[in-house]
């Protein structure tokens, strides 16, 4: 079956330390995303990426990075330089289909910090 | 610079009555417009989109939306609600900036009560 898979679900970050979020997809999409959902809140866009090698920096993108090395991957990077990472973190891609654009979204990663 | 409004933190309505969440854009062209629904601990479920054609636009669960283009808004309706609708709602905002696919931003949500 065609989707999107984040891992791992759940993550725990140490004090300087950098986390790397993972994010898949096969179904061929040539756009990906994340965001940050804290609680009680919408959904931040941090970066974006609409093909391979190429990225945009969203809302947040600050103490994050991220690359696109391949189409099916999209990884996050939550460096030491976030000062505030605890979050829901979403993965999602999109394919336009003539005017008809569909966003998938992955199951999520909750990231923490010790 | 593009963004996406969601005025309302928090609604009550009655079970039975009338619904109405607002969500309001600033882009110079129109953009793609959905609504989603995240009940809590589930993952963001589409309710209706808009891309163009007809400006109200029928979804799941017996909700609707009405783009605006004048208000730049894009309003959630239901005339009815359930109890079962209580959850938050997040309009979303496509910004096309590619060919294949545009940037995609949300709104700060809604959370809905019911009243029973």
């Amino acid at each position: 079956d065609g989707g999107i898979t984040q891992s791992p679900k759940y993550l725990f970050r140490k004090e300087g330390q950098n986390v790397t979020l993972s994010c898949e997809q096969n179904l061929n999409h040539d756009a990906m995303y994340w965001y940050r959902q804290d609680p009680g809140q919408g959904l931040r866009l941090i970066y974006y990426s609409q093909i391979v090698n190429d990225f945009q920096k969203g809302d947040i993108a600050e103490g994050y990075s991220v690359s696109r090395e391949k189409k099916e991957s999209f990884p996050l990077t939550v460096t030491s330089a976030q000062k505030n990472p605890t979050a829901f973190y979403l993965c999602a891609s999109s394919v336009r289909d003539g005017v008809n654009e569909k966003l998938f979204f992955g199951s999520g990663t909750q990231l923490s910090v010790l | 610079a593009q963004s996406v409004t969601q005025p309302d933190i928090h609604i009550t309505v009655s079970e039975g009555a009338s619904l109405e969440l607002r969500c309001n854009y600033s882009y110079g062209a129109t953009p793609y417009l959905f609504w989603y629904v995240q009940s809590p601990g589930q993952g963001l479920q589409l309710l209706l989109k808009y891309f163009s054609g007809d400006t109200l636009v029928q979804g799941i669960k017996g909700f609707e939306a009405e783009f605006k283009r004048s208000q730049s808004s894009f309003n959630l309706r239901k005339p009815s609600v359930h109890w079962s609708d209580a959850a938050e709602y997040f309009c979303a905002v496509g910004f096309p900036v590619y060919s294949s696919a545009s940037k995609i931003i949300f709104g700060s949500g809604t959370r809905l009560s019911i009243r029973p």
